[in-house]
């Protein structure tokens, strides 16, 4: 079955800490891996994607993900985590086919305390 | 920067009620999507539009749904007769023809009492 798996609900880091957020996929084609980000009261904004090459990829806000295929997972990091980074994080996988289906993870809710 | 728009931001509507959701795609995009998200769950992929027809959907997208592009620019979802378990947060999505990355707008609200 088809499915992505984000371990962690809820994380709280200290402003300033690195943050690494946990995402695992089951696919049947190759995958093409998405970060996106959604902001209390706003809809989902794409943070980084994954098709092929550099298996790290680098996306906005300082945000970097990088693609383990023998691991099925595709993790975001980010070194120093600011304020307003607080959101909620989703990792979805879609094939290489515009017009697929996306199919997300249930979200990561990230706190930064101060 | 273009985006992707939705109206109206928050729906209330009764049981049994239809409803229409608007979403105005990037004007250049092709491929147009409908999910949605209740509460605390996962965003569950509705529809996929492409060419005037639907060329996916979910077995969530029953014969309650149904989707239309009315004129060039709107993308439409109806629910014809809503229920409880429609409320929900309801994402318009779309994508260029060799770009790959799917857009969202900000969501429609629905809520049914």
């Amino acid at each position: 079955a088809q499915s992505v798996t984000q371990p962690d609900i809820h994380i709280t880091v200290s402003e300033g800490a690195s943050l690494e957020l946990r995402c695992n996929y089951s696919y049947g084609a190759t995958p093409y891996l998405f970060w996106y980000v959604q902001s209390p009261g706003q809809g989902l904004q794409l943070l980084l994607k994954y098709f092929s090459g550099d298996t790290l990829v680098q996306g906005i806000k300082g945000f970097e993900a990088e693609f383990k295929r023998s691991q099925s997972s595709f993790n975001l990091r980010k070194p120093s985590v600011h304020w307003s980074d607080a959101a909620e994080y989703f990792c979805a996988v879609g094939s290489n086919q515009a017009g697929t289906a996306l199919i997300f993870g249930k979200g990561t809710t990230l706190s930064v305390s101060s | 920067e273009p985006e992707v728009t939705q109206t109206p931001s928050h729906q209330v509507t009764q049981m049994g009620q239809e409803v229409i959701l608007r979403c105005v795609p990037i004007s250049n995009h092709l491929y147009f999507y409908w999910y949605r998200q209740i509460l605390g769950q996962k965003v569950e992929f509705l529809v996929s539009f492409y060419n005037n027809e639907i060329s996916e959907k979910s077995e969530i997208f029953d014969d309650q749904f149904s989707v239309e592009r009315p004129d060039g620019s709107n993308f439409t979802l109806k629910i014809r007769s809503t229920k409880l378990e429609d409320s929900a947060m309801y994402f318009c999505a779309s994508c260029g023809d060799f770009t790959d990355t799917q857009y969202f707008g900000p969501g429609t609200r629905l809520t049914v009492l």
